[in-house]
């Protein structure tokens, strides 16, 4: 039941950015955009999350549309450690607030 | 590091077998949450537990059980294990159960039924 779409897989060269795509067409006015990655075999590592403005931190940016029917995390300057599956999550509008996976963005950074 | 730990990290199982699965949340988090992630895909919510009550529950049938303490650790609990049920069971904690907190994730338990 996974509200988002991303595409399956993409690549970007070492140092340049990485810039993931994630439709949420269907996001409600009080659902927030979650991003995480998953490096193999390891538990999900939270990157970044926002509402209606463009945030920034340490790892990454996220871009929201005005309308929010979509979003785009930019890794700046990805490197090989980079290499993950990343998930753009819309969080379940209920009392859990459970975070809904879907299949991700399989990025490989090439050298 | 997310301060979230699990143990065991590893643990094979025979099917029809019992297994406890523990966790111990972030520093001050309260609030504990379980997943399941098969191989190759993406993990599926459990349940969740806020100040030591369910307050919320995947799809998974009543064998799968948890519990949540009063240091908010938390234990799940799966009987009559399946063949399906090998799979990373996730743990991840956050403060509250505000839709805008941040939820980390410990590096999971593998589980393997046989």
């Amino acid at each position: 039941d996974a509200k988002t779409t991303q595409p399956t897989s993409m690549d970007c060269a070492e140092g340049r950015a990485a810039n993931l795509p994630c439709n949420h067409s269907t996001i409600s006015g009080n659902e927030y955009v979650y991003w995480y990655r998953q490096i193999h075999s390891q538990g999900p590592q939270y990157i970044i999350h926002g509402l209606k403005n463009n945030e920034t931190n340490e790892m990454a940016s996220l871009i929201i549309t005005e309308d929010r029917k979509s979003s785009t995390l930019i890794l700046p300057h990805a490197t090989l450690r980079d290499t993950a599956v990343y998930y753009c999550i819309v969080r379940a509008p209920n009392s859990s607030y459970k975070l809904i996976f879907g299949s991700g963005t399989r990025l490989l950074v090439r050298p | 590091e997310t301060g979230v730990t699990q143990s065991p990290t590893h643990l094979i199982k025979t099917r029809g077998q019992q297994v406890t699965l523990r966790c111990s949340s972030q520093s001050g988090h309260n609030t504990v949450s379980w997943y399941q992630q098969a191989l190759g895909q993406g993990p599926q919510f459990i349940f969740q537990y806020y100040r030591e009550e369910e307050n919320g529950r995947g799809n998974f049938p009543p064998r799968f059980s948890g519990l949540q303490f009063p240091n908010y650790s938390s234990e799940l609990n799966v009987n009559a294990l399946e063949l399906d049920d090998s799979a990373l069971y996730l743990c991840a904690s956050s403060l509250g159960v505000s839709q805008g907190n941040t939820i980390y994730f410990g590096e999971g338990s593998w589980l393997t039924v046989v």
